[in-house]
């Protein structure tokens, strides 16, 4: 699975879009992006994910980029309750169930402030 | 109903004793994960399990044993504890997607 790059941490104030990005630029073709956060002290929690196409949820919006080397994640309005480790992972498609596992790197802190 | 749920949520311990961790899942799912997330938040795979079958060992000691009695179950237990197994332990399940994982709240061991 390829490796991917995120920025350590980032800021965001309460209403406003946080987008947070992600480097994966050895991915290949049948490698989707994850994403998932972790929530102080709580088991991490999927978000979304996709392979080329631009993708949104209840939760996110992911902006995959034509190269597909890079991505980013959108919380449209965060709140103080998206405070919380996040973290992109990449993953082939072709370890479906019994051999998929994650490769969590040290993702991206975001900070909500008021 | 949780999905995913651990016990115990905290476990301390002396070094040297056996300790066991729970996890059941009654999401139907068929493949669970131990993942083990020491003091610097590094999350790590320790081993996977589809349908009582050992599928993944990441090189874990052999202190660590997993036992699946079921597909809904997948308990760790662990022999001769030591400091450095001090982390918090986190039982997962995946679904239909390959990368869409379900995990329990967590098992915070702390080993003295």
């Amino acid at each position: 699975d390829a490796k991917t790059t995120q920025p350590p941490s980032m800021d965001c104030a309460e209403g406003r879009a946080a987008n947070l990005p992600c480097n994966h630029s050895t991915i290949s073709g049948n490698e989707y992006v994850y994403w998932y956060r972790q929530i102080h002290s709580q088991g991490p929690q999927y978000i979304i994910h996709g392979l080329k196409n631009n993708e949104t949820n209840e939760m996110a919006s992911l902006i995959i980029t034509e190269d597909r080397k890079s991505s980013t994640l959108i919380l449209p309005h965060a709140t103080l309750r998206d405070t919380a480790v996040y973290y992109c992972i990449a993953i082939s498609a072709i370890n479906t169930g019994t051999a998929s596992k994650l490769t969590f790197g040290t993702g991206t802190r975001l900070q909500v402030t008021l | 109903d949780t999905a995913v749920s651990q016990t115990p949520k905290y476990l301390v311990t002396q070094m040297g004793n056996d300790k066991s961790i729970k996890c059941e899942q009654n999401l139907g799912h068929d493949t669970m994960y131990w993942y083990k997330q020491d003091s610097k938040k590094f999350l790590k795979i320790m081993f996977s399990y589809n349908n009582k079958e050992l599928i993944i060992n990441e090189t874990v000691p052999n202190r660590f044993s997993p036992k699946s009695p079921d597909k809904a179950h997948l308990n760790l237990h662990i022999n001769s504890l030591e400091l450095g197994d001090s982390a918090v332990y986190f039982c997962a399940s995946i679904g239909r997607l390959a990368g869409e994982q379900f995990f329990g709240p967590g098992t915070r061991l702390t080993v003295l």
